[in-house]
């Protein structure tokens, strides 16, 4: 079956602009994570739905980050007025339910300059 | 202290041995543990998950939880070229099963 999507795969945003990330988790996956991975580093967590609701935000690095899962299905991950140290890989995961196995998009490479 | 912590390597192994990777955590209440594959330009794939102590099998890996020790291993028999990768543990925090803290992965090089 289809696995984690997520686009762009790439983009490079000015500094001050605004983007959206797309994660689409794989159908019947209740949880959905998003992640920022620097170069070396393990994925670090930023944020956890089940279905529509937003059970934990403690990972966002500040106001800037927002997420939101409308339909309990795709989830956007916006940033705005984007920094250089915005620059990262943003993983999206998927699980059946918390606790459980998570399943990782391909990820999308931010680099703002 | 990190809460999950990896050698970061490089581990080298020569092809047909077994690679051993370690990971130890600090949360005692964590339930969840996971072994993730990360190839350079790619997303973390799971190879493994372990959920209580001992041993636990799947092919040619083996993946070890000692809950007392606070301690997780992984096992690759009979190494391959293409299982050399970054390997990532992964921990569940006991007061969220949801949320996962991955180390910072080990290196590893299997060599011909």
């Amino acid at each position: 079956g289809a696995g984690v999507s997520q686009s762009p795969r790439y983009k490079v945003a000015k500094r001050g602009q605004d983007v959206a990330l797309r994660c689409d988790p794989i159908s019947g996956h209740v949880s959905l994570f998003w992640y920022q991975q620097a170069l070396g580093q393990g994925p670090e967590f930023l944020t956890y739905f089940q279905n529509e609701a937003q059970l934990d935000k403690s990972g966002l690095p500040s106001d800037r980050f927002f997420a939101e899962r409308p339909e309990g299905s795709v989830s956007t991950l916006k940033i705005q007025r984007t920094q250089q140290e915005d620059s990262a890989v943003y993983l999206c995961a998927s699980s059946f339910r918390q606790g459980y196995e998570q399943y990782f998009g391909p990820g999308t490479r931010l680099t703002v300059t | 202290q990190k809460e999950v912590e990896q050698n970061s390597g490089p581990l080298s192994v020569p092809e047909g041995a077994i690679a051993s990777l370690n990971c130890t955590y600090s949360d005692r209440g964590s339930q969840s543990f996971f072994w993730y594959r990360q190839y350079s330009g790619k997303s973390p794939e799971l190879i493994m998950s372990i959920y209580s102590n001992g041993d636990k099998e799947d092919g040619r890996f083996t993946a070890q939880l000692n809950k007392a020790s606070q301690y997780v291993s992984l096992l690759i028999r009979d190494s391959q070229p293409s299982d050399s990768a970054t390997y990532l543990c992964a921990v569940n925090r006991g007061s969220s099963a949801s949320k996962i803290i991955f180390g910072s992965g080990t290196r590893l090089s299997i060599r011909p």
